[in-house]
């Protein structure tokens, strides 16, 4: 199974700020990767699939970028409402994986 | 537009089954595979299984293995769920989701006696 280490954990912004987390992978994934905001009480919700393809509505705010075993997403000018917990999705190989979730806090 | 309906929380007593459904409209049910994801609480998600409701074909994580069965039902465009021998690690929040794109809103199974 491919593992997906995604970091950090938990991070702390102020409105404004820009945020990077990272996945990193334990084998290359051809970009096959896809990031997700949940908030609480709701389902994933899809924002960027295949490295950096932002699903359609989605803020630019929003990207992604990597290769090979290695992905970063960020949010530039974190807003109240990305208040969240993000997951990145390996969908290169089966069993498909999850990183354990950053949980996005303001500062 | 894609929607996934699933049906609502459920109590169960450990030892016992639970079949939850997620039915689907908005798109061609037969034409995309459906994923079954577990969120334990506070924790990130597991990938259980898929299935691709025009051939029932499934694919499975070895973990749940022998805990999950999937079926469709193609006339009602609804994919099903059963989880067998429950045990209190199995309390979750269990979504369905068309390829990873679109979610359920999910349910909650609760193990107790």
């Amino acid at each position: 199974d491919i593992q997906m280490t995604q970091s950090p954990p938990s991070l702390s912004a102020s409105l404004g700020d820009k945020v990077t987390i990272t996945c990193q992978t334990s084998q290359n994934i051809n970009k096959y990767i896809a990031w997700y905001q949940q908030k609480p009480g709701k389902a994933p919700r899809l924002l960027i699939g295949f490295t950096s393809r932002l699903v359609s509505g989605i803020p630019s705010r929003f990207s992604g970028s990597g290769s090979g075993r290695d992905y970063s997403f960020s949010i530039s000018n974190v807003e109240s409402e990305d208040i969240a917990s993000y997951y990145c999705l390996q969908y290169d190989n089966s069993p498909w994986t999850f990183g354990g979730g950053t949980k996005l806090e303001l500062k | 537009q894609v929607k996934l309906l699933q049906s609502g929380a459920a109590l169960v007593k450990p030892g016992a089954s639970v079949k939850m459904s997620c039915k689907a409209s908005g798109y061609t049910f037969t034409d995309y595979w459906v994923s079954w994801v577990k969120q334990s609480h506070g924790k990130s998600l597991e990938w259980i299984g898929e299935i691709y409701p025009n051939s029932g074909a499934t694919n499975f994580n070895e973990k749940f293995k022998g805990k999950a069965t999937l079926t469709v039902d193609k006339s009602t465009s609804t994919a099903y769920m059963e989880l067998s021998r429950l045990t209190s690690e199995d309390s979750a929040i269990y979504y369905c989701t068309q390829w990873f794109a679109y979610w359920g809103q999910g349910t909650l199974v609760t193990v107790s006696s």
